[in-house]
């Protein structure tokens, strides 16, 4: 079964520091890892990963894949109170069967609170 | 807003009922999903439709099913419901989801929450 494992499941800071999430995954037939910014409402796509060593970025959030270790981080730096919300980790894979079976399993997310 | 569009907003009901909850994906998008999140489950995949046809299942009951109709709106259906269905329910819609695509990001309704009592 598809497992994807998130840390931390919380965490707390200081506006301006720089926070770190961890996302890793086993995943059968793996195509695609996403990160997702969910706040109350309906998640948010941020990033969508598909090889390794590649990083990308959005302004003051970036990720980056390593498949070989299979793991994927996601940093914020000078974090602001905006960015509270739940971080989560999805990754996509084909399943034993292959072919046109795609689907995402989450993990459990991490939720980031930024105190002014 | 992400295109996607879902109805009702909020749903109300008594165990043993059953409701339709209705999901429009963004156009040109021809994939929806849906998911199940719960607090202590976190986002749970349901199952997907392409164009009409079922693709993949994930932690679906049976009491639960899907459709997909020819204009690609599509219907979640839960009966028998229990007091453990009372959750937050998402659909997400995609361009297109086969091998020979780019996975695309899936683009999320801002979802229908069901309660239950």
């Amino acid at each position: 079964e598809d497992k994807v494992v998130q840390s931390p499941l919380s965490l707390v800071v200081h506006e301006g520091d720089t926070v770190t999430l961890n996302c890793s995954y086993e995943v059968t037939n793996f195509r695609s890892l996403l990160w997702y910014k969910q706040e109350k409402k309906a998640p948010t796509f941020l990033f969508m990963l598909t090889s390794s060593g590649i990083e990308k970025k959005s302004g003051r959030l970036s990720s980056i894949l390593d498949k070989k270790e299979l793991f994927s981080i996601l940093n914020i730096t000078a974090t602001q109170t905006g960015d509270s919300a739940i971080y989560l980790c999805a990754v996509g894979g084909l399943g034993h069967s292959g072919g046109s079976n795609y689907k995402l399993t989450f993990g459990k997310g991490t939720l980031l609170t930024v105190n002014p | 807003d992400s295109g996607v569009t879902q109805t009702p907003k909020h749903l109300i009901t008594a165990t043993g009922q059953r409701v339709t909850l209705r999901c429009s994906p963004r156009s040109g998008d021809l994939s929806v999903y849906w998911y199940q999140q719960s607090l202590d489950q976190g986002l749970q995949f349901l199952i997907q439709y392409y164009n009409g046809e079922e693709r993949a299942k994930g932690n679906i009951l049976e009491r639960f099913s899907a459709q997909q109709f020819p204009d690609l709106h599509s219907e979640l259906n839960l009966s028998s419901l229990e007091l453990g269905d009372s959750a937050l329910y998402f659909c997400a819609s995609s361009v297109a989801h086969s091998a020979g695509a780019s996975y695309n990001e899936q683009f999320f309704g801002p979802g229908t929450r069901l309660t239950v009592l």
